[in-house]
């Protein structure tokens, strides 16, 4: 069984700032990682995914996340935060193995900008 | 081209009864899966399917189940509906491949039981 944690509930931060968005996981299998944003009344969007190789990724949207295996961790970071980057933020993990394909998510985390 | 479609976007039921919940991959994607979304909560897997079969299954009760049709579309049914039920109901897509991983969501279905 897999479950992740996403240590922050609301994160407030003003704008142009740095914010670090924190996401532990458990799991006995190899696994791979997501983080997900929705915006309100929207579906969820993908941010970046780490399957393999360098373990960090990066969006277009300047946002980076770094997989850590030791630590079972994989943090989303920005270095500048934009009043657009409100959202929610989620964190996901799905088995490397077998055929089936479903994610576990955290409970998320509300990313709040400030002007 | 479209994105994952789900209709219809919002609807209200009464607890006992019965709703189905539709969805239309990306063209060409042929893996379909089910999410529920409890304001607040995270998504919780409900099912997989890949080619019309179910490849995997949340722990959900019986009175959630689904179809994938031949042309990948598919349907998600929910019977004697609970307050519990209301959530925001989501659908993925994928073509099924490794690097395709991360699947990509419709806007859901707000499904409120009153």
């Amino acid at each position: 069984a897999q479950s992740v944690t996403q240590l922050d509930s609301q994160v407030p931060v003003f704008e142009e700032a740095p914010v670090e968005l924190r996401c532990n996981y458990s799991s006995s299998v190899s696994v791979y990682l997501f983080w997900y944003v929705q915006y309100p009344n929207q579906g969820l969007q993908l941010l970046l995914k780490y399957l393999s190789g360098s373990t960090l990724v990066e969006s277009i949207n300047g946002f980076e996340a770094e997989f850590n295996k030791s630590q079972t961790s994989f943090h989303l970071r920005k270095p500048s935060v934009h009043i657009s980057d409100t959202a929610e933020y989620f964190c996901a993990v799905s088995d490397r193995a077998g055929s089936a394909r479903q994610l576990t998510f955290g409970s998320g985390t509300q990313l709040t900008v400030l002007p | 081209d479209a994105g994952v479609t789900q209709s219809p976007t919002h609807l209200i039921k009464t607890r006992g009864q019965q709703v189905t919940l539709r969805c239309s991959p990306i063209s060409g994607h042929k893996s379909v899966s089910w999410y529920q979304q409890v304001l607040g909560q995270g998504p919780q897997f409900i099912f997989q399917y890949y080619e019309k079969e179910e490849r995997g299954r949340g722990n959900f009760p019986d009175r959630f189940s689904a179809r994938q049709f031949p042309n990948y579309s598919s349907e998600l049914n929910v019977n004697a509906l609970l307050l519990g039920d209301s959530a925001l109901y989501l659908c993925a897509s994928s073509s099924g491949t490794v690097n395709s991983l991360g699947y990509t969501f419709g806007s859901g279905t707000r499904l409120t039981v009153v």
